[in-house]
């Protein structure tokens, strides 16, 4: 059972230039949740999101950052125009329950983004 | 909302000793409390975690304690290995919805060897 896929693992853009993360969830987990962590720092929760659904967003800033998880394929969380600010370590973590007894939250590897 | 503080920031153990980690946290609404190890590189992984109606909790060299009237709970790491250096985060969510935690700011845990 693979875990939690992220790609690109390292990713480096151009100011103004756009970012595309990519996270598959482990294998029967429907809620996906992304992380940012910047440098020496804790991880900060951004959004999180069903299949096809919104829940919360309540980390995400408010211009440049949107985030989707289709029906099929991966979620993507996109930073458009990005600037040196938007450097840091992006984590994607899944649960197979967003409520519950059980629920634990799995983390994958991270893409590392590094605004140029 | 949810505040977690996290102590000490570094810490440098020789083989063998005991390691603790405390964490502090604000909302009496959590009940669910992960910690994470991060090695150089990699992602979180979950090593323990423990709910609200639990006092301590233990996985063989590692237990969690809590004190929910207080408001906070620690990680302790007895026998401490090289292997064991990285950085530790404490969480803190609610249970409905254990994926949104609120981190601590990271421990790196040294054993010297």
């Amino acid at each position: 059972n693979a875990g939690v896929m992220q790609n690109p693992r390292h990713l480096v853009r151009r100011r103004g230039q756009e970012a595309r993360l990519r996270c598959s969830p482990m294998k029967g987990h429907s809620h996906v949740y992304w992380y940012r962590q910047l440098p020496e720092e804790g991880l900060k929760f951004m959004v999180y999101l069903q299949k096809e659904n919104i829940i919360d967003e309540s980390g995400m800033p408010k211009e440049r950052f949107s985030a989707e998880f289709p029906k099929e394929g991966p979620s993507i969380l996109r930073i458009q125009q990005v600037v040196r600010g938007d450097s840091a370590a992006y984590f994607c973590a899944s649960s197979p329950l967003g409520t519950g007894m059980n629920t634990e939250a799995f983390f994958g590897q991270g893409t590392r983004l590094t605004v140029v | 909302g949810e505040n977690v503080e996290q102590h000490p920031s570094t810490l440098s153990v020789q083989e063998g000793d005991s390691a603790v980690i405390k964490c502090t946290y604000s909302d009496s609404a959590s009940n669910y409390f992960p910690w994470y190890k991060q090695e150089l590189g990699k992602g979180p992984q979950l090593i323990i975690d423990i709910r609200s109606n639990v006092g301590e909790k233990k996985d063989q060299r590692i237990a969690v304690t809590l004190n929910k009237t207080a408001k906070h709970f620690s990680l302790h790491i007895t026998e401490t290995q090289p292997e064991d250096s990285a950085v530790y985060f404490c969480a803190a969510s609610r249970d409905t919805n254990a994926g949104k935690s609120t981190f601590g700011d990271g421990t790196t845990l040294t054993v010297k060897p």
